[in-house]
């Protein structure tokens, strides 16, 4: 069984441009949750979908940040325009009806 | 949200046991103990969680305390694999189900 994967793996943008992350959860899985690690600190919790739907948006940090997850399934992470303060991993996980949260590898985000 | 203390660092011998403690003296009574691990360059990867009762699998085992603010990670026979930093959280079941801060977690080192 395929795990939760992100691409890209690593961008590299700069300042006022726009990126997107996409997020592919495991297959079956309603919940599908962002996180992020800026620079030197931990591990925070962006937002929450159940399905299409945003259960939990209260960790993202402003309106430059737009995530969707139309059809339920994959989900989009949208940064416009990107500050150098975005710079981090940006995680993706999924779970079923547990509180088992598989992760995916990350993207690392770099804004010069 | 309930916080979870966790020394900064440990180190270990190889094939050794290993016991990872977490303070979590503010914990309420729907939280469950959740210990994920991260190895370099990687997600967070699940190890195990728990509410009351003592845990076993097969990564690992969680050792509850009675009065549930405080909480071991106990790894039997540890591997250089097993070299990662480990983080305890707290989530509820099903409100603030995703939404769970990593803290700083500590940094297992496993010596040959």
């Amino acid at each position: 069984e395929a795990g939760v994967t992100q691409f890209p793996s690593h961008s590299v943008i700069e300042k006022g441009q726009t990126v997107t992350l996409r997020c592919d959860p495991i297959s079956g899985h309603d919940n599908l949750y962002w996180y992020r690690r800026v620079m030197g600190k931990e591990i925070k919790f962006l937002l929450h979908f159940v399905k299409e739907s945003k259960q939990d948006e209260s960790g993202m940090p402003n309106n430059r940040f737009l995530a969707e997850r139309t059809g339920g399934t994959y989900s989009t992470l949208k940064v416009q325009p990107a500050e150098l303060e975005d710079s981090g991993v940006y995680f993706c996980a999924s779970s079923s009806v547990g509180n088992e949260q598989y992760f995916g590898p990350g993207t690392r985000l770099t804004v010069t | 949200d309930a916080k979870t203390t966790q020394p900064n660092s440990m180190e270990s011998n190889e094939e050794e046991p290993v016991h990872l403690p977490c303070n979590h003296s503010t914990i309420s009574g729907t939280d469950y103990i959740h210990w994920y691990r991260q190895l370099p360059s990687q997600g967070p990867e699940y190890v195990i969680h728990g509410l009351t009762s003592n845990v076993n699998n097969r990564m690992a085992s969680l050792a509850i305390a009675e009065d549930r603010k405080s909480s071991t990670l106990i790894l039997h026979r540890a591997t250089l694999r097993d070299a990662a930093v480990y983080y305890c959280i707290l989530r509820g079941l099903i409100t603030n189900a995703g939404k769970s801060t990593f803290g700083d977690g500590t940094t297992l080192t496993v010596k040959p």
